[in-house]
């Protein structure tokens, strides 16, 4: 009864692999999010998507593709992977957009690029 | 968004309450005040948040001052499983829904 769900939790690859993570969310949010945790622990916002529709591109590199299939999903796809991209990202999602919504987050996938 | 000023780090004994302050002195009337923790290797976990009133939930106390300007998170009983950082988040009530996290507040929670 996982509220939202990641996979992988942990991918190890090449520079220079394509690679893709999926999100879940059951709870029946409209927006959902990526963010990106780097090594010294600072989390960021990359992207925001509310009903399918990106709202959120923060300055993130275009080999970043976010694709949400339906309301329920979010996958994050990276293209020419580079030793940069190794993080922590996490994937979240709230009722609608807005300051008065929480952020439920997923448990966090770990990209690491050799 | 207003930014937010925390301690780095703070200590607490277990089955104390654990008191964490936040400084946002620039924020603005229709700007919320939010807390998350993150324990390690965890995504970060909503706690609370408010607007101008005190809030209570199953996990923590918010207080917020009269002028807003600063804010503390309570937690009645901490346990060891609290320990965790603590971010403290403002969010402008126009905000797309984006969460600005700082560094946070490593609170330890001993024995």
């Amino acid at each position: 009864d996982t509220a939202v769900s990641q996979t992988p939790k942990y991918l190890v690859t090449q520079m220079g692999n394509d690679k893709s993570i999926k999100c879940e969310q059951n709870l029946g949010h409209d927006t959902m999010y990526w963010y990106k945790q780097d090594s010294k622990k600072f989390l960021k916002i990359m992207f925001s998507y509310n009903n399918k529709e990106l709202i959120i591109n923060e300055t993130v590199p275009n080999r970043f593709s976010p694709k949400s299939p339906d309301k329920a999903h979010l996958n994050l796809h990276i293209n020419s992977l580079e030793l940069g991209d190794s993080a922590v990202y996490f994937c979240a999602s709230s009722f609608r957009q807005g300051a008065s919504n929480e952020q439920f987050f997923g448990p966090g996938t770990r990209l690491t690029v050799l | 968004d207003a930014k937010t000023t925390q301690p780095p780090s703070m200590d607490c004994a277990e089955g104390r309450a654990a008191n964490l302050p936040c400084n946002h002195s620039t924020i603005s009337g229709n700007e919320y005040v939010y807390w998350y923790r993150q324990i390690h290797s965890q995504g970060p976990q909503y706690i609370i948040h408010g607007l101008k009133n005190n809030e209570t939930n199953e996990m923590a106390s918010l207080i917020i001052t009269e002028d807003r300007k600063s804010s503390t998170l309570i937690l009645p009983h901490a346990t060891l499983r609290d320990t965790a950082v603590y971010y403290c988040i403002v969010r402008s009530g126009g905000s797309q829904g984006n969460l600005i996290f700082g560094k946070g507040t490593k609170l330890s929670v001993k024995p």
